[in-house]
């Protein structure tokens, strides 16, 4: 099975733009989680997709969005980009229904706001 | 805030020595997981310990999990140079209803001296 996918791996945006992130889990996994990574507060959960609904939410303002597809790909927006956004953004995907499972992340994007 | 948090932030240690590390956690949780991430590179899941299991092996790692601490550790035998990575637990609140919301704390920087 192919692992999950995260394009783009790097990006660079100016204060005040937007930016779109993307992520393919693994083919089957139907829950996608993203995660803000940043060396002074670790990895702070954003929200979850399951079957193109958000299902879980982190303490994130509302600049934060997430949208799921059919097909399970998901994609993370932030607007208006502020110079704290600056991070690692993971996402992981995990089968559904079942407590005790793992989570198999991709392998980041890395944005940067200057 | 974090769920888990781990301690130390920061271990060094020879090679061939071995690595513990612990995590603490809050809230009663179905499992607890370990990840590792080798610089700012994507997270790889090393071990999930149910909240009804005491201990854990897997090759050269031993989990701990004390459910009425609310603690577990982390233990590397025979330490190598390319253990050298952060180290991550994770928690699934049993308050998350089944669903993804697994909550990491903000890791151990393993440093593994050749």
């Amino acid at each position: 099975k192919a692992g999950v996918t995260q394009t783009p791996r790097y990006l660079i945006k100016t204060r005040g733009q937007q930016v779109t992130l993307s992520c393919s889990p693994i083919s089957g996994h139907r829950s996608v989680s993203w995660y803000q990574q940043t060396p002074g507060q670790g990895l702070q959960f954003l929200f979850e997709y399951f079957s193109e609904t958000q299902r879980n939410k982190g303490n994130f303002p509302g600049r934060f969005s997430g949208r799921q597809f059919s097909n399970s790909r998901s994609e993370m927006n932030v607007s208006t980009l502020e110079l704290g956004d600056s991070a690692l953004y993971l996402c992981a995907s995990s089968e559904p229904y079942q407590v005790h499972t793992e989570a198999f992340f991709g392998q980041g994007t890395r944005l940067t706001v200057v | 805030s974090q769920q888990g948090e781990e301690d130390p932030q920061a271990l060094s240690i020879q090679e061939g020595e071995n690595a513990t590390m612990n995590c603490s956690y809050k809230t009663s949780i179905n499992n607890l997981q370990w990840y590792r991430q080798n610089s700012g590179r994507g997270l790889v899941h090393l071990i999930l310990i149910r909240s009804n299991e005491r201990e854990k092996h897997s090759g050269r790692l031993r989990v701990t999990l004390d459910t009425s601490k609310k603690s577990s550790s982390l233990l590397i035998t025979a330490s190598r140079a390319a253990d050298t990575a952060s180290y991550f637990c994770a928690t699934d609140p049993t308050s998350s209803g089944g669903y993804q919301k697994v909550t990491f704390g903000i890791g151990t920087k393993l440093q593994v001296i050749p």
